[in-house]
């Protein structure tokens, strides 16, 4: 069974990184059928996507957060990672990472999250 | 970005009540369109993929439908544990995009 768990600092300071980790149990993160993704929800508000990968290395962030945002794999680790520089206090968020699932002709959907993990960006 | 506006934002409802919610693309999408739930305090739950698919282990009560530009989400009798927030996402093309949510209430 596919599990999911995200990891880091819970508290980061105005202007510096946040980095965050996705560690994939149950399977390996360098199965065909699996992108992965990372996704935001501040408090009380609504959900938004960051970016995905993909375990060869192939990135797709929201263009939103581009410039600040790095996203990668580490098969030996079986994980993934995020870093999101220059944060603020809009950063602050319940960060989820997510298995995007590929059906074979198409990625469909993200059917397996992880619990998440409170970030809050506060000197 | 293609955006994804959800009507109604809030609802009140009954138990057994048919729930039906809208999700209106900015531009076509063809069928790529989820559903999930989110109740308080928990992760998201996949329920639709490709618009209308059932996601394994979902009850049956819930189903969507639509292509292109419009799509609905529907519950046919609302139990309990289905109040909550509910979000459309596209799948269409990059970037992602997650709709308001609607809430449903008692």
């Amino acid at each position: 069974q596919l599990r999911l768990q995200e990891s880091g600092p819970g508290l980061v300071k105005p202007s510096e990184t946040l980095s965050l980790t996705c560690t994939v149990s149950g399977g390996s993160i360098s199965s065909s059928s699996s992108y992965w993704a990372w996704i935001r929800q501040p408090p009380g508000k609504g959900l938004e996507w960051i970016g995905t990968v993909y375990y060869s290395g192939s990135t797709y962030y929201n263009p939103s957060l581009k410039s600040r945002l790095t996203i990668s794999t580490d098969t030996s680790k079986n994980h993934l990672s995020l870093s999101l520089s220059s944060v603020t206090a809009a950063d602050t968020a319940v960060y989820y990472c997510a298995r995007h699932r590929y059906s074979g002709y198409a990625l469909d959907a993200f059917d397996i999250w992880g619990q998440g993990t409170m970030v809050t960006v506060s000197s | 970005a293609i955006q994804l506006t959800q009507s109604p934002s809030s609802l009140s409802a009954s138990v057994g009540d048919r729930v039906t919610i809208t999700c209106r693309a900015s531009q076509g999408i063809s069928s790529a369109l989820a559903w999930y739930q989110q109740s308080p305090g928990k992760t998201p739950k996949l329920l639709i993929y490709d618009a209308s698919s059932l996601e394994s282990g979902v009850p049956s009560r819930f189903s969507g439908s639509g292509s292109g530009t419009d799509f609905t989400l529907t519950i046919s009798s609302l139990q309990p544990e289905d109040f909550a927030t509910y979000y459309c996402q596209q799948i269409n093309s990059y970037p992602l995009t997650f709709g308001g949510g609607t809430k449903v209430e008692i």
